[in-house]
């Protein structure tokens, strides 16, 4: 089964640049979702197919991916923009998505 | 307005079973693919599976095949997920939510819009 690799923790001073990476083999020929979870609510969709923004998300939240590694990248970091932060992709060799572990990103 | 709204939390017994819903309203339930995502207590999202409920073609992760059946109603705009048999690991959050992009290019697009969660827990 394909394995989506997450650091557990980012931390970043606001204002500053985050960057969340999701590394997996050869993940740069798939298309990587991420999810903003924070606690006690449901995920939201934050960045879909790589790059693009879903309608209300901010465009200081920005995608990348190539080679094995994909990146989320959260410019001016915000109080508010603590949470867990998950990438998914879809294992086209087993039909199904997968999911990596998550990283807490705290604003210090 | 796009909803997916869940039904109410549970409290089950090891051994019971169990069908939780997923009802669609805003817009048309067979265009999308819909999926169920479990959380437990502390931890990351699991993908379960999903179902297109023009067809209920069914896709499981290989974690949750056998396990749980997820199924569609397209009389009632719902999609469901049961148990058979619940154990104490199945204790957690259940999200549904919605695959945008087409039958065949999901995968593109990603959980656009999710539910509110069920909470089920299971315990002697």
């Amino acid at each position: 089964s394909y394995v989506l690799t997450q650091p557990p923790s980012v931390s970043v001073a606001p204002g500053k640049t985050a960057r969340i990476t999701c590394g997996g083999n050869k993940i740069g020929s798939k298309s990587v979702h991420w999810y903003r979870q924070k606690p006690g609510q449901a995920p939201v969709l934050v960045i879909y197919y790589d790059t693009d923004r879903p309608s209300g998300i901010p465009e200081r939240f920005s995608g990348s991916n190539s080679g094995n590694t994909a990146t989320l990248t959260i410019s001016r970091v915000e109080a508010g923009d603590e949470a867990d932060y998950y990438c998914q992709v879809w294992d086209s060799n087993s039909d199904h998505y997968v999911f990596g572990i998550g990283t807490k990103v705290t604003v210090l | 307005e796009v909803q997916l709204v869940q039904s109410g939390a549970e409290v089950k017994k090891p051994g019971d079973s169990l069908k939780i819903s997923c009802k669609i309203s805003g817009y048309s339930f067979t265009m999308y693919w819909i999926g169920w995502v479990r959380q437990m207590p502390g931890k990351g999202l699991e993908w379960m599976g999903i179902i297109h409920p023009l067809d209920s073609d069914t896709k499981y992760s290989p974690s949750f095949e056998g396990q749980v059946t997820i199924s569609a109603d397209k009389s009632l705009n719902t999609a469901y997920l049961k148990w058979n048999s619940l154990t104490p690991s199945d204790t957690a959050i259940y999200y549904c939510a919605r695959h945008s992009g087409s039958y065949y290019d999901f995968y593109y697009y990603g959980l656009d819009v999710w539910g509110q969660g069920t909470t089920v827990t299971v315990s002697s």
